[in-house]
């Protein structure tokens, strides 16, 4: 049972556009979310968070917005830069700490120059 | 320079032979832990330690053992390694349970059992 989603495999935009990645979670317990950027042959690395206490957390290009009642939250970057081309993956976690995280299957962005 | 590293980057090998993935921070983490990264699953968790000699199973933990001798490494075992564990495997390091710290991620090992 996929508690984090992530519905959309693959995601391409234009350089210098927005681009907005979407995750879709289940588990109320739920209360700290991450977005993790992973480049082809590296380990994922920690891009931005938000709690569950807040609605929007913005960091340079990268915002990450949360929509409690609907359990959804979203990453968007502008402008988008060749260098943003990765694979996204949120992740969640519940209670106090990072150490149990449950991550989404990714999605896949490219940006066209 | 604080690093996860693994070895090794890629194997090959065939069903039924025992090998080893090792894994070192150089963090002085407590918390380290093992996930595997399928097409369409995401990241799961396969084991994981709280410190040393304390380690647990994760979200999906069968056909693999682990130790913790040490607290800068977390080597991940398969004993009889099947078609099954194909998959890319990271290592990954946190200060301690219930850290507000981001994991810090090995740079994985790509594995192909025949």
């Amino acid at each position: 049972d996929q508690q984090v989603k992530q519905n959309s495999p693959s995601l391409s935009v234009q350089e210098g556009r927005i681009s907005i990645l979407n995750c879709d979670y289940t588990n109320s317990m739920f209360d700290y979310f991450l977005w993790y950027k992973k480049y082809p042959a590296e380990g994922p690395t920690f891009l931005i968070s938000i709690s569950s206490i807040k609605d929007k957390n913005e960091d340079g290009r990268f915002t990450v917005f949360l929509n409690k009642s609907a359990k959804h939250l979203s990453l968007h970057i502008v402008p988008s830069q060749p260098g943003d081309s990765a694979v996204y993956f949120c992740a969640a976690s519940a209670g106090f700490g990072n150490e149990k995280l449950t991550f989404g299957t990714g999605t896949r962005l490219t940006i066209i120059p | 320079e604080a690093q996860v590293t693994q070895n090794p980057r890629y194997l090959i090998t065939v069903t039924g032979k025992k090998l080893t993935v090792t894994c070192s921070q150089n963090m002085n983490h407590e918390y380290m832990s093992w996930y595997r990264q399928d097409p369409g699953l995401g990241l799961r968790q396969i084991y994981y330690s709280m410190n040393v000699e304390v380690t647990d199973k994760g979200d999906v933990p069968e056909g693999y053992k682990v130790s913790r001798k040490e607290k800068r490494n977390f080597p991940l075992i398969l004993e009889s390694p099947s078609p099954n564990q194909t998959s890319l495997y990271f290592c990954a390091s946190i200060p301690h349970a219930g850290s507000e710290e981001t994991q810090y991620f090995g740079p994985g090992t790509r594995l192909l059992v025949l």
